[in-house]
């Protein structure tokens, strides 16, 4: 499987832009990009994912490098709510079908 | 859809005691997977299960844990005997897997703590 790092933590203000980077340098030509997140006590949540174009849904937007080796999820008015630890996931293709690893995430805390 | 159904929510049993988790995957999911949480280590994939067959148990952690899925709709974990270090929160994830695809995202439960006293 190709190796996400992120940060461990960030903040963001209420209202504004939440900026999540994601280096995945290792990622191939068919290997998607996956965006979960975690609110604390619960189970993880899908949010979005993305092969090489721009992906946006009613959650966030992802933005993928030309080149794929990097990606960003952008949560556009963060809120209160959206405090919680968020992972990036590269699924590898194998012959055992692509199960999801999850890394350390990135906590990030939305700041009233 | 209900989503992923987990029970129990909240388990308590003393060491050597048998337990077993459950889970309900979501109707038309052929994929499910296992995960177990903890502070010190993360989410972890334990086991990964495709058309009810086991693919990949390499993250089993010992042979007192097993897991079965006899049917599409139903799986269990199971841990015998328990021991305090098993003590972490369970999580069962499903999703839709075509022949020679990729996984589609998968989905959570609301997993099980488990504590072992």
């Amino acid at each position: 499987d190709a190796k996400t790092t992120q940060p461990p933590s960030m903040d963001c203000a209420e209202g504004r832009a939440a900026n999540l980077p994601c280096n995945h340098s290792t990622i191939s030509g068919n290997e998607y990009v996956y965006w979960y997140r975690q609110i604390h006590s619960q189970g993880p949540q899908y949010i979005i994912h993305g092969l090489k174009n721009n992906e946006t849904n009613e959650m966030a937007s992802l933005i993928i490098t030309e080149d794929r080796k990097s990606s960003t999820l952008i949560l556009p008015h963060a809120t209160l709510r959206d405090t919680a630890v968020y992972y990036c996931i590269v699924p590898g293709i194998r012959n055992t079908g692509n199960q999801f690893y999850f890394g350390t995430g990135t906590s990030l805390t939305v700041i009233p | 859809d209900a989503g992923v159904i987990q029970s129990p929510r909240h388990e308590v049993t003393e060491m050597g005691q048998e337990v077993t988790l459950r889970c309900k995957p979501i109707s038309g999911h052929n994929s499910l997977f296992w995960y177990r949480q903890t502070m010190m280590r993360g989410l972890e994939l334990l086991i990964y299960f495709n058309n009810n067959v086991p693919i990949d148990d390499s993250g089993m952690p010992e042979d007192r844990f097993s897991a079965k899925m006899p049917n599409a709709s139903f799986s269990t974990l199971k841990i015998q005997p328990s021991e305090p270090r098993d003590s972490a929160v369970y999580f069962c994830a499903s999703s839709f897997k075509a022949r020679e695809f990729r996984n589609t995202e998968a989905f959570f439960g609301q997993g099980t703590r488990l504590t072992v006293v």
